[in-house]
């Protein structure tokens, strides 16, 4: 079964660096979708990249996706304090009725002051 | 802007007991989905609904689970008789269609 890995497992940097974090994932997709959790609360939802992009933005957020390589990385410019969270990449495959979301292991990511 | 809500945020219930979660999806979504998260562990899916019956559903969603949209808003998670390790957040999720999915912000189950 396909299964979303994240690296690194933590990353801590300083507020104004960037952070960069890699997925990667086992079988074909539809789309690969990132996502951020505050601890203890719900997802919320980043970025999509569909398998026919390679590269897409929104705001400080920077996609790109390998489709040879089955590997997504998110980066984050300019971080805030407000960034610190776990971000977890998803990928979608196409069924029949659903588009059930497999979440990868996550990043914690720690943006010090 | 519109949101998924679930309630209650946090549900204690005795081993063997039934539970019932509760989310009000995005009024204008058409798909519906449950995943969980054990404490420390990924997010899993457990199952997707469209068009009033289940779509997918996961290894995780036995017998003992079940899921029904009893009105136009509602969108039920049932565990008949629960058990310890069912102790996890759930999390609600809706789509207008085949992308990007809102959650709601989970209801805690602790089963003891």
């Amino acid at each position: 079964s396909q299964q979303g890995e994240e690296d690194p497992q933590a990353l801590s940097i300083q507020e104004g660096e960037n952070a960069t974090m890699n997925c990667s994932y086992k079988t074909s997709i539809n789309n690969l979708q990132w996502y951020r959790q505050n601890s203890g609360r719900g997802l919320v939802h980043l970025i999509l990249i569909r398998s026919n992009e390679r590269e897409k933005h929104s705001g400080r957020l920077r996609v790109t996706l390998d489709t040879s390589k089955k590997s997504s990385s998110l980066l984050i410019t300019a971080s805030r304090a407000a960034d610190t969270a776990s971000y977890f990449c998803a990928t979608v495959v196409y069924t029949g009725g659903g588009n059930k979301l497999t979440f990868g292991t996550g990043t914690q990511l720690k943006v010090e002051l | 802007e519109p949101e998924v809500t679930q309630t209650p945020s946090h549900q204690v219930t005795q081993m063997g007991q039934e539970v019932i979660l509760h989310c009000v999806p995005i009024s204008n979504h058409l798909y519906f989905y449950w995943y969980r998260q054990i404490l420390g562990q990924k997010v899993e899916f457990l199952v997707s609904f469209y068009n009033n019956e289940i779509s997918e559903k996961s290894e995780i969603f036995d017998d003992q689970f079940s899921v029904e949209r009893p009105d136009g808003s509602n969108f039920t998670l049932k565990i008949r008789s629960t058990k310890l390790e069912d102790s996890a957040m759930y999390f609600c999720a809706s789509s207008e269609a085949r992308y990007e999915q809102y959650f709601g912000p989970g209801t805690r189950l602790t089963v003891t």
